[in-house]
């Protein structure tokens, strides 16, 4: 089954904890993307990476990090930095050739900062 | 102006009827649009996407597409009550390998 998994489906926070949202993917996709999401809010860009060890700030990167060492994986890092975490964090996927550039989504993690 | 404006609704339709979901964008150099359905809760899933100007169906879906009035739409025909979800209008931004997502509007079909 080809798809994109994001684990843990759930994951609390204490204040001043770093924590990290899986995201994989066997598509074969290039790109990859996370994305926040507020309650009855529409996505907003957190980062991005069109290829295997180089990523691009979104709009909203502040107090987040992120790697791709491999093709298949797109780590996020939420850092205690980020002054207001709770949110539902969506990882996407895309095989990246504009304009036909339609992005696949994961389940999604819901964060709670406790 | 924001990039990419969307109703947000609540837009309530009885089932049956066509639904239609609106749309606009200020990058003038958009090629390609896609709709997404979002259920409370759960991630976006892919519905439609057009390139073209005109309109595009498959299946109760037609998307329909105006450059010149940088404005895209979304028709849902014989609507179910199965249908009730937000439904998020993104562009592409041009020449870049990335999205720009609307606030969504949610639909809500009435039995």
């Amino acid at each position: 089954d080809g798809g994109i998994t994001q684990s843990p489906k759930y994951l609390f926070r204490k204040e001043g904890q770093n924590v990290t949202l899986s995201c994989e993917q066997n598509l074969n996709h290039d790109a990859m993307y996370w994305y926040r999401q507020d309650p009855g809010q529409g996505l907003r860009l957190i980062y991005y990476s069109q290829i295997v060890n180089d990523f691009q700030k979104g709009d909203i990167a502040e107090g987040y990090s992120v790697s791709r060492e491999k093709k298949e994986s797109f780590p996020l890092t939420v850092t205690s930095a980020q002054k207001n975490p709770t949110a539902f964090y969506l990882c996407a996927s895309s095989i990246g050739a504009y304009p036909y550039n339609e992005q696949f989504f994961g389940p999604g993690t819901r964060l709670t900062v406790l | 102006q924001k990039e990419v404006e969307q109703n947000s609704g609540p837009l309530s339709v009885p089932e049956g009827a066509i639904a239609s979901l609106n749309c606009t964008y200020s990058d003038r150099g958009s090629q390609s649009f896609f709709w997404y359905r979002q259920y409370s809760g759960k991630s976006p899933e892919l519905i439609m996407f057009i390139y073209s100007n005109g309109d595009k169906e498959d299946g109760r879906f037609t998307a329909q597409l105006n450059k010149a009035s940088q404005y895209v739409s979304l028709l849902i025909r014989d609507s179910q009550p199965s249908d009730s979800a937000t439904y998020l209008c993104a562009p592409s931004i041009q020449g870049a390998q990335k999205l720009v997502f609307g606030q969504g509007t949610r639909l809500t079909i009435n039995p």
